[in-house]
C-alpha cells in the first residue's frame, strides 16, 4: 500500500496520559499535514511540515501538542496531559510541495476517558 | 467568520436528482480550490480540483467565481453511492501551504 499510513487507528486513553501518533506519508511527498476533526465539523488545521521543517503551527494548538518530522519522512504528533476535549479524529495528509492536492491517511481516532 | 463557509445540510434528494452545493471563501488571496468527499467515519478523499474556467468530471461539475469568492459543485443524476459529506477547500495565497476546510455539507440520496 503506497498511501498515507497512520498508526494506531484507534486509541483510548485516560485523562492526563500522554499519547503519540505516527504518520507515514506517501514516499515522494515532502509536505506533511496534521488535522483534527470532530463530529459534524470539517478538518481543522494543526500544523504542517515541508521536509523536516515545521512551517506553520495553528495558534489554536496548545503547548500540550507537539509534532516532529525528524528526517523529513514520517511524523509524530504527541499530546501531553490529555483532556476530554482532545477526543477527536487526528488526520495526517501529504502532498508534493509543487502540486496542490493532498492525500489523507485513515486517521487515528482518540478517545479520552 | 469562518474562512470557508458552506451551505448547511443535510441535503436529502431522490435518486436521479440534480443537486448543487455552494461555498464561499473569505481570503481573496487563496490560489487553489478543491472539493473533497468524506464518507462516514472515513478520511476525506479528493473529488476534484476547481479551476477558474470551470471543470467537469462525469456527473460532477465544479465552478469558481473569483470576483464573488464563490465555489460550486453540481452533481447530476444522483446515485445512492453519492451519499457522503462534501467538503469545500481553499489553499495558498497568504494562508501559506495549508488547506482550509469548510464545515462540510451532508448529502443523502434516497431510492
Amino acid at each position: 500500500d503506497t498511501g498515507v499510513s497512520q498508526d494506531p487507528r484507534h486509541k483510548i486513553t485516560k485523562r492526563g496520559q500522554n499519547v503519540t501518533f505516527r504518520c507515514d506519508p506517501i514516499s515522494e511527498h515532502n509536505r506533511l499535514y496534521w488535522y483534527r476533526q470532530t463530529l459534524g465539523q470539517g478538518p481543522e488545521f494543526l500544523t504542517y511540515f515541508q521536509n523536516e521543517a515545521q512551517l506553520e503551527k495553528s495558534r489554536l494548538l496548545s503547548d500540550r501538542f507537539s509534532a516532529e518530522r525528524p528526517k523529513g519522512s514520517f511524523s509524530t504528533l504527541e499530546i501531553q496531559r490529555t483532556e476530554q476535549g482532545d477526543s477527536a479524529m487526528y488526520l495526517c495528509a501529504s502532498s508534493l510541495a509543487e502540486a496542490t492536492e493532498a492525500f489523507f491517511g485513515q486517521g487515528t481516532r482518540l478517545t479520552v476517558v | 467568520r469562518k474562512e470557508v463557509e458552506q451551505d448547511p445540510g443535510p441535503f436529502n434528494v431522490p435518486e436521479g436528482a440534480t443537486v448543487a452545493f455552494n461555498c464561499t471563501y473569505s481570503n481573496s488571496a487563496s490560489q487553489s480550490f478543491f472539493w473533497y468527499r468524506q464518507d462516514c467515519r472515513k478520511e476525506p478523499k479528493l473529488l476534484m480540483s476547481v479551476y477558474s474556467s470551470g471543470n467537469e468530471d462525469g456527473r460532477f461539475t465544479a465552478q469558481l467565481n473569483r470576483a464573488s469568492q464563490y465555489i460550486s459543485l453540481l452533481i447530476r443524476d444522483s446515485k445512492l453511492s453519492d451519499s457522503a459529506t462534501y467538503l469545500c477547500v481553499s489553499k495558498g495565497g497568504n494562508q501559506g501551504g495549508k488547506l482550509i476546510f469548510g464545515q462540510g455539507t451532508e448529502l443523502s440520496v434516497k431510492p
